[in-house]
């Protein structure tokens, strides 16, 4: 597509209950990542894949979150047993290579954990 | 790990004012670094980078970042600011990802 989609833009959840978060890079884009934005936290790292080596997962913030990209091209954040402090942003990007720092950003998904 | 710092978190401006919003870097070698800006319910957008040479950087909508090695800063500069320029604005250091400051939020009184 022309760029980074998201979905849902916007996510109300219980507390406790499990969420799920796509993502769909720009074809071709070998270059995928999620960050989390927080109101006065600025934008904070989760998760980077790049084509068929094994995921950076060192900012995922707990084993409740984890992330997945199947065929080289969609992605799916999985936050399970959501608490209140999960609510915030959820943003992913692309990019085309390793070596091009050209990164696009989806819009995000708003998640509200009540 | 590089990293980058912000430290104005929300700076308001009036129309015709010029800005300064400071960026500090960790690392003292090779360093290549980034502006985004984030308008109110749009997309990050890349606004200027800096990789190698002239460290006075000019990016879009009349911004520019100067690249201060001895000060380990890369602050952005507008002359004259628009309300049109009200946004958050992020700087980026890439390591295997692009790493965000805090982010400065920019209010332009009309």
């Amino acid at each position: 597509g022309a760029g980074v989609s998201q979905s849902p833009s916007n996510k109300v959840t219980e507390k406790g209950k499990d969420v799920e978060l796509r993502c769909d890079p720009i074809s071709g884009h070998t270059a995928l990542y999620w960050y989390r934005q927080s109101l006065g936290q600025g934008l904070e790292f989760l998760i980077y894949f790049q084509g068929n080596s094994a995921p950076d997962k060192s900012g995922l913030p707990s084993d409740r979150f984890s992330a997945e990209r199947t065929g080289g091209s969609v992605s799916t954040l999985t936050i399970q047993r959501t608490q209140q402090e999960d609510s915030a942003v959820y943003l992913c990007a692309s990019r085309q290579d390793r070596g091009n720092y050209g990164y696009t950003f989806g819009s995000g998904t708003r998640l509200t954990v009540v | 790990a590089q990293s980058v710092s912000q430290h104005n978190h929300h700076v308001i401006l009036s129309e015709a004012a010029s800005l300064e919003l400071g960026c500090n870097y960790s690392y003292g070698g090779t360093v290549n670094l980034f502006w985004y800006v984030q308008y109110p319910g749009q997309h990050l957008q890349l606004l200027l980078k800096y990789f190698s040479g002239d460290p006075l950087v000019k990016g879009i909508k009349g911004f520019e970042a100067e690249f201060i090695k001895s000060k380990f800063s890369f602050n952005l500069r507008k002359p004259s600011v628009q309300w049109s320029d009200t946004a958050e604005y992020f700087c980026a250091v890439p390591n295997n990802d692009m790493r965000f400051g805090a982010g400065t939020r920019l209010t332009v009184k009309p």
